[in-house]
């Protein structure tokens, strides 16, 4: 009932070490999205993931940056290698499955994980 | 390029009184939706008003409603009646769909503070 979850909700990590974020959608809806907002930044997509395949994985700033779903729901976001420049809160959101010719549906954001690495 | 612009990094508004939040953004998608996402200190991104592109009449929620012109590529939120929990981030953003999904392109959002 409740709405997306988000862990841990802040991580302080560093440099060089590996960290996993975890995101808890709304229940039901198959949609999930991963993004990051850096200081004083918009959010910028990561990836997308449509039940437990991630179609659109266009936004990964490089290979250190994976993320699977499992169950059709929790989903979770690793860095390997951390560096500075990965300090940034990191946002999920979920939303209904997008219809045929697009449906514009509402993405209901978790709180983020703010993520600092030394 | 996706992009969207919001020009006014930060605004300020007296309790009660109305403001305009710009935004201009660049799609070469035929059909998409805007948002205005609004982002309290406690980070939780919260919808305020969604547009669909293809509906000229422009969308109204309660107190905020948007000034939609198309062919300016444009998308203002205005707030009427500020109250002090209007306090926040507010972000304008379009959807690309792309390998089926619709993710967002934002800007870089406006600090908006409403003054007792």
């Amino acid at each position: 009932g409740a709405g997306v979850s988000q862990s841990p909700s802040n991580k302080v990590t560093e440099k060089g070490k590996d960290v996993e974020l975890r995101c808890d959608p709304i229940s039901g809806h198959t949609a999930l999205y991963w993004y990051r907002q850096s200081l004083g930044q918009g959010l910028e997509f990561l990836i997308y993931f449509q039940g437990n395949s991630a179609p659109d994985k266009s936004g990964l700033p490089s290979d250190r940056f994976s993320a699977e779903r499992t169950g059709g729901s929790v989903s979770t976001l690793t860095i390997q290698r951390t560096q500075q420049e990965d300090s940034a809160v990191y946002l999920c959101a979920s939303s209904l499955v997008r219809l045929a010719g697009g449906s514009g549906n509402e993405q209901f954001f978790g709180p983020g994980t703010r993520l600092t690495v030394l | 390029a996706q992009t969207v612009t919001q020009s006014q990094p930060e605004m300020s508004v007296q309790e009660a009184e109305t403001v305009t939040l710009s935004c201009t953004y660049d799609t070469s998608e035929n059909n998409y939706y805007l948002f205005w996402y609004k982002q309290p200190p406690s980070r939780q991104m919260i919808l305020v008003i969604r547009q669909e592109a293809y509906k000229q009449q422009n969308a109204t929620e309660n107190r905020f409603s948007v000034n939609f012109q198309k062919a300016a590529k444009s998308f203002s939120l205005k707030i009427s009646d500020s109250q002090l929990g209007d306090t926040a981030m507010y972000f304008c953003a379009f959807t690309i769909t792309q390998g089926g999904s619709e993710k967002l392109v934002f800007g870089k959002g406006t600090k908006l503070t409403v003054n007792p």
